[in-house]
């Protein structure tokens, strides 16, 4: 089947600093990801729908400007946590549906876990 | 809004037990459903999934029947494995979007013991 990939795979990090996650989709072309939340025993909460060429679309509630989104090319997307703090420690997923596809399946990456000390 | 409701774990059986994890859902229209499941460290993957009312999706002995007039796409596996401890989203996706999101549920924790 399809892969998506991210990097890192985990990732610390101090306070008031900014770390970027890659998510790339391997075998086929994405024009658009997805860029989940996952709370510890909580579902995944979907953060912004990250468009190729265009701007992000951001859900309710997240700050566009503190998680920044760059969707540069067909196989790669971006997520950027600007200033970071404690609070956004958390595991970050994506996903990518294939275009085209009847079956609307979306393929995951395997999630970065991100530690802000 | 659309919404996925999953039985709460964690689910703790015995190799070759019975399982059966509830799930419910509200939407507008005609979603497809789906259940991933996502073991320790690694990404979700696609268990099965159903597209219109009645539809069973089936994989890996697991099997799940699409219920429109109870609005629910129970998990059921008759026999689970130690392999099978993982943990369980219930997701729907809105039946009008070629390339939406998905809904999920909170996730079930099963683990099998030996």
């Amino acid at each position: 089947g399809a892969v998506v990939s991210q990097h890192p795979s985990r990732v610390i990090c101090k306070s008031g600093t900014s770390v970027k996650i890659e998510c790339r989709s391997l075998d086929f072309q994405a024009t658009t990801m997805f860029w989940y939340r996952q709370f510890p025993k909580k579902s995944l909460m979907l953060m912004a729908t990250s468009n190729e060429g265009s701007k992000a679309t951001y859900e309710q509630g997240v700050e566009k400007d503190k998680f920044l989104i760059n969707h540069a090319s067909l196989t790669l997307s971006t997520l950027t946590v600007t200033s970071a703090h404690p609070e956004d420690s958390s595991f970050y997923i994506c996903s990518a549906p294939i275009s085209g596809r009847g079956n609307n399946e979306q393929f995951f990456g395997p999630g970065t876990r991100l530690t802000v000390l | 809004g659309d919404s996925v409701t999953q039985m709460e774990g964690p689910v703790t059986l015995s190799e070759e037990a019975f399982l059966t994890i509830n799930c419910t859902y509200t939407a507008t229209g005609y979603p497809s459903l789906f259940w991933y499941v996502q073991y320790p460290g690694e990404g979700l993957q696609l268990l099965l999934k159903a597209t219109k009312a009645d539809d069973k999706g089936s994989n890996k002995g697991f099997e799940a029947t699409y219920r429109k007039e109870t609005t629910s796409f129970h998990l059921e596996k008759g026999s689970v494995q130690v392999s099978d401890s993982a943990v369980y989203f219930c997701a729907l996706k809105d039946g009008g979007s070629t390339l939406g999101r998905l809904y999920f549920g909170r996730g079930t924790q099963l683990t099998v013991w030996p």
